[in-house]
């Protein structure tokens, strides 16, 4: 099975600091996208890569960034965390036939920003 | 532009009870359509998909879906509802010529005892 991992479950950041969400999927899947979930909302598209070095941004990307250096390596980053950013954010994965296939989403990383 | 709408945010079964989930889409060419099912403090998971050919399609847990072109829909259900099923379920829409997902705002789905 596909595997995406997202390096912790749990987060507590202050207002103003640096964030780093890091996201790694075993499964040489070319596509990774980072999506904000909030209660009504459902699913946001903050930003998503196609390949290596290479990125777009989703519906909401204000106030973040991403990296993808490594194949498997997907980073979102939060600049300078605002409360408004408490959210839980899911990294998923898909191959390049993922409009076939569907993605395969990480557990989450629920952010809390204080 | 796409667009997926479900019908009901909050959505309450009897164990035993039939489930329907609502799932809308808008699409100008026919899309691929996908049910994920969220259970408590955690990522999504593929419960089924509808690609080509057979319009009733089948999932995990006993749940299927049919496509209706003709009402652009693809409900979720299952004949009965299990305590296990209560979770959030989202369905999504995608093109076979693009990478990206829409999703539908979620719906949760309680089952009461």
């Amino acid at each position: 099975d596909v595997k995406v991992t997202q390096s912790s479950r749990y987060l507590v950041k202050r207002t103003g600091e640096k964030v780093f969400l890091e996201c790694v999927q075993d499964m040489d899947h070319e596509n990774m996208f980072w999506y904000r979930q909030d209660p009504g909302l459902g699913l946001r598209l903050i930003y998503f890569s196609y390949d290596v070095k290479m990125k777009e941004k989703g519906d909401i990307p204000e106030g973040y960034s991403v990296s993808r250096e490594k194949k498997e390596r997907f980073s979102l980053i939060l600049e300078s965390a605002s409360t408004n950013q408490t959210s839980m954010y899911l990294c998923a994965s898909g191959p390049q036939e993922m409009p076939f296939y569907g993605y395969t989403f990480g557990s989450g990383t629920r952010l809390t920003v204080v | 532009a796409q667009s997926v709408t479900q019908l009901g945010s909050h959505v309450s079964v009897s164990e035993g009870a039939l489930v329907l989930l609502r799932c809308n889409y808008s699409s100008s060419v026919p899309p691929y359509l996908f049910w994920y099912v969220q259970y408590p403090n955690q990522g999504l998971q593929l419960l089924l998909k509808y690609t080509t050919g057979a319009t009733l399609v089948k999932g995990i847990n006993g749940f299927e879906a049919e496509f209706k072109k003709s009402e652009t829909s693809f409900h979720l259900t299952k004949p009965s509802a299990h305590m296990s099923d209560a979770a959030e379920y989202f369905c999504a829409v995608s093109l076979y010529n693009f990478n990206k997902f829409y999703f539908g705002s979620g719906t949760k789905l309680n089952v009461k005892p």
